[in-house]
């Protein structure tokens, strides 16, 4: 089973800074099967990056996704207030079991 | 409008069983692999089950397997998760989640707002 960490465990931020977010997988994941999610609280999940790098419809500019192979990062340029949230990744490779990140929670200051 | 609609949580005693269900509409529901997750109070996400477009392929997360079965009727559009032995452990919201049909596309992309599930003598 390939395990993904992501780190921190709290990124504390004013509006207007960057965020990064990382996510180490265990072993290697292709790109395409590398995902990331955004859950507000009391909400369901919602895909933001596909395929490593790819904006799920809707999905402002401002969150882009990179990476390759064990190590992935979700940027966020210019953190606004609405972007208050947990941030998931996501393994969906070849075979299961596939695999959720612990997740990463984005806070302002 | 595309959408997922879970129903069948409740509370039930150690040793249980509870039968979820997923009701889909908006989309072709036999064209996408369909997923169960869950998420326990306060903790973080965990893919439990997923099924092919047909049913003919199923998948299962380590913690469940052995005890629950996933199933669909694609001429009902509904997705199915039997959950069998259940423990504290399992208390949790559980998800229904599409992923997307592209070849090099494996997100999930439409979510269900979720069916609790309490697990408590």
């Amino acid at each position: 089973e390939i395990v993904l960490t992501q780190s921190p465990g709290t990124l504390s931020l004013s509006p207007g800074e960057r965020a990064t977010l990382s996510c180490r997988a265990s072993q290697r994941v292709g790109s395409i099967f590398l995902s990331w999610y955004q859950q507000k609280p009391g909400q369901a999940p919602r895909l933001l990056i596909y395929g490593a790098s790819n904006r799920a419809t809707g999905v402002p500019d401002r969150f882009s996704g990179s990476g390759f192979g064990t190590d992935f990062t979700l940027t966020i340029t210019r953190v606004e207030p609405e972007d208050s949230a947990v941030y998931y990744c996501l393994q969906y490779g070849s075979s299961a079991p596939w695999t959720f990140g612990q997740g990463t929670k984005v806070e302002m200051k | 409008e595309v959408q997922l609609v879970e129903s069948g949580g409740g509370l039930v005693k150690p040793g249980g069983s509870l039968r979820l269900s997923c009701t889909a509409s908006g989309f072709t529901f036999s064209n996408y692999r369909m997923n169960w997750a869950r998420q326990a109070p306060g903790k973080g996400l965990e893919w439990l089950a997923a099924i092919s477009g047909s049913g003919s392929s199923v998948y299962y997360g380590k913690s469940v397997k052995g005890r629950v079965t996933i199933s669909r009727d694609n001429a009902a559009n509904s997705l199915y998760l039997q959950m069998n032995s259940l423990t504290v452990e399992d208390t949790a919201l559980y998800y229904c989640a599409r992923l997307q049909s592209g070849q090099d596309e494996n997100g999930m992309d439409v979510w269900g707002q979720g069916t609790p599930v309490t697990v408590s003598s």
